[in-house]
């Protein structure tokens, strides 16, 4: 039974591009929450999904930022025109309906150069 | 005052030794409370629920004090695979049950 999976685990964009980031939910998961990790700071919660729904994006930078998670393949955490400062790594995690333990995934490390 | 907030550490132990990570919580109407470990470099892996009547698991003990709002780690007869960031994490309610907020850890390193 495959865990969270995330991919790329390491992405490098330069100031102005875009970064996608991709997050498959274990299996019989459909809920997912994406959380960024600073440099020496603890998880940020940033958005709740499911299946094709935002239920809560109180953790999302205003600007540039996006998620969705469509009926169909994986969640996306879009990061238009990046700066150096979504350096981070980028959590996804999943859980099944109403059950409130969080399962992590690898993670994808997000440098701007 | 942090929402979750944990022993700045880091600890650094002999194999054996017992340790105890402390963690204080904020929103008095949090619902859930967790430990996580974090290895470095990696995700974050649930190592235990806690309940209120205290809960344990093999070497690993954790108690809440709601009135407090305080959860404990204890590790007991320490091994060098314990080395990790211990993450105190907690529900963030108010009518959700999913927004978890994690505390910035506490590094523990295990010496032979």
């Amino acid at each position: 039974n495959a865990g969270v999976m995330q991919n790329p685990r390491h992405l490098v964009r330069r100031r102005g591009q875009e970064a996608r980031l991709r997050c498959s939910p274990m299996k019989g998961h459909s809920h997912v929450y994406w959380y960024r990790q600073l440099p020496e700071e603890g998880l940020k919660f940033m958005v709740y999904l499911q299946k094709e729904n935002i239920i809560d994006e109180s953790g999302m930078p205003k600007e540039r930022f996006s998620a969705e998670f469509p009926k169909e393949g994986p969640s996306i955490l879009r990061i238009q025109q990046v700066v150096r400062g979504d350096s981070a790594a980028y959590f996804c995690a999943s859980t099944e309906a109403g059950i409130d333990t969080q399962y992590f995934g690898p993670g994808t490390r997000l440098t701007v150069l | 005052r942090k929402e979750v907030e944990q022993d700045p550490g880091p600890f650094n132990v002999p194999e054996g030794a017992t340790v105890a990570f402390n963690c204080t919580y904020s929103n008095s109407a949090s619902q859930s409370f967790f430990w996580y470990r974090q290895d470095c470099r990696k995700e974050p892996k649930l190592l235990m629920s806690v309940y209120s009547s205290g809960n344990e698991d093999g070497r690993f003990t954790a108690q809440l004090n709601r009135a407090s709002q305080y959860i404990s780690l204890l590790i007991r007869d320490s091994k060098l695979s314990d080395s990790a960031t211990y993450l105190c994490v907690v529900n963030d309610s108010g009518g959700s049950n999913y927004k978890l907020t994690f505390g910035k850890g506490t590094l523990l390193t295990v010496n032979p």
